[in-house]
């Protein structure tokens, strides 16, 4: 069975200093993978995915991951935090042949003046 | 610009009530979701459909039911509203069968149940 687990809970950074929010998937098939960011009282926004391709992908806001199949991460990373970024964030799999997706438990992230 | 509407932000009701969460979609997605999301605990998925009249229980099923008479339209029923059952409420939609589309989210609806 599918599942993603999210290191961390909560994360602390300083204002330009680098994110690094960790997520570990296990799946006996590819996976395809999501980051999602949710600001306080709103839904669930796609910051980007990987399918198929390049293992580097690039998203919005500065935000970028790498999908590493040998340690079956997908590591979200941001070099220089802004204050916009205090935020919630959910890591997500699913697989071809589905259309349901497993969500991790969630990191909050808090961005230090 | 692509949506996905509840219609309440915010509710409460009483224990015992029949409670209606409605949820559209103006993307012509085959799929839609019903997810409850609490602190420590992530999206916990409820119920979702891949067509009309379809649905699949979820992981958290229990106290929930679900209408899907157009494709647009995804609603979630607590039949006999509980204070278990206080949480925020996530409706999402999603394009396919091949696991490779994103899905799309809602703003949420938090409901409190007293």
């Amino acid at each position: 069975a599918q599942s993603v687990t999210q290191l961390g809970s909560h994360v602390s950074v300083s204002e330009g200093a680098l994110v690094l929010l960790r997520c570990n998937y296990s799946s006996s098939v590819p996976p395809y993978l999501f980051w999602y960011v949710q600001y306080p009282n709103q839904g669930l926004q796609l910051l980007l995915k990987y399918t198929t391709g390049a293992t580097l992908v690039k998203g919005i806001n500065g935000f970028e991951a790498e999908f590493k199949k040998s340690e079956t991460s997908f590591h979200l990373t941001k070099p220089s935090a802004h204050m916009s970024d205090a935020a919630e964030y959910f890591c997500a799999v699913s697989k071809t042949g589905t259309y349901k997706y497993i969500f991790g438990t969630g990191t909050r992230l808090k961005v230090l003046a | 610009d692509v949506k996905v509407t509840q219609s309440s932000r915010y509710l409460v009701k009483r224990t015992g009530e029949k409670v209606f969460l409605e949820c559209v979609q103006d993307m012509d997605h085959e799929n839609m979701f019903w997810y409850r999301q609490d602190p420590g605990l992530g999206l916990r998925l409820i119920y979702f459909s891949y067509d009309v009249k379809m649905k699949e229980k979820g992981d958290i099923p229990e106290g929930y039911s679900v209408s899907r008479e157009k494709k647009e339209r995804f609603s979630l029923i607590l039949e006999s509203a509980s204070t278990n059952q206080t949480s925020m409420y996530l409706c999402a939609s999603s394009r396919g069968r091949a696991g490779n589309t994103e899905a799309f989210f809602g703003q949420g609806t938090r409901l409190t149940v007293v």
